[in-house]
């Protein structure tokens, strides 16, 4: 079981271009998060998805969006980039929502960095 | 406001020897508190889940404790190992709304030194 593996690893991204995250679990989860990490702050949540087809905004979802056409996939999206998204971006997957006792896993990160 | 705050920011001990993390919340409502361990330039991997009525669980020479009543967790580490070195991360879930909530910590960055 290869779990969540988020593409690519590293990305250098120039003011206003644009690009996508792909997020892949093969444990057959409903739920799929994406979060970003900066120093300092503990993760916060971009947008989330409780399976197939749907979507919804997380804590600091402007500037992304965000699609889950079939399950084992969760693509976020950068349309315009700016400075302020060079970050750390989490994939994670969970087989039930928080409130269950149900450990999220996560995928080993995407690092963006925006010049 | 739910916040979750840990303690300390960093620590360094020696190999072999204990040491013991804390976690502070103010959740509610409170659904299951969650310790994690994030290994530099990887993601976070599950050490324990503990719901309101566990006081104790433990996974290997990791040992995490819960006062639901004083709103506190730690996590004990026994007989550290250099492979120990790491930020742990305390998330508290709260039962809000259909999907519930993940509120995390900034973390505790470990390092254990030969």
């Amino acid at each position: 079981n290869a779990g969540v593996t988020q593409t690519p690893k590293f990305r250098v991204l120039k003011t206003g271009q644009s690009m996508t995250l792909l997020c892949a679990q093969d444990m057959n989860h409903e739920y799929m998060y994406w979060y970003r990490q900066d120093p300092g702050m503990g993760l916060r949540l971009i947008h989330y998805s409780v399976g197939e087809g749907t979507t919804a905004k997380g804590e600091v979802p402007d500037g992304y969006n965000v699609s889950r056409l079939k399950k084992q996939n969760f693509l976020l999206g950068l349309e315009s980039a700016a400075p302020s998204q060079t970050s750390v971006y989490f994939c994670a997957s969970g087989l039930f929502g928080p409130a269950y006792n149900s450990p999220l896993h996560f995928g080993n990160g995407t690092r963006l960095t925006v010049t | 406001k739910n916040q979750v705050e840990q303690s300390p920011q960093s620590l360094i001990i020696l190999e072999g020897k204990n040491c013991t993390l804390q976690c502070n919340y103010t959740v509610s409502p409170f659904s299951n508190l969650r310790w994690y361990k994030q290994d530099t330039g990887r993601g976070p991997v599950s050490l324990t889940i503990m719901t309101f009525s566990e006081n104790t669980k433990s996974n290997g020479r990791y040992t995490a404790t819960l006062d639901a009543d004083t709103k506190q967790s730690s996590l004990h580490i026994t007989a550290s190992q250099l492979s120990d070195s790491a930020s742990y991360i305390c998330v508290v879930s709260a039962n809000i709304g259909s999907q519930g909530n993940l509120i995390f910590g900034k973390g505790t960055k470990l390092s254990v030194k030969p």
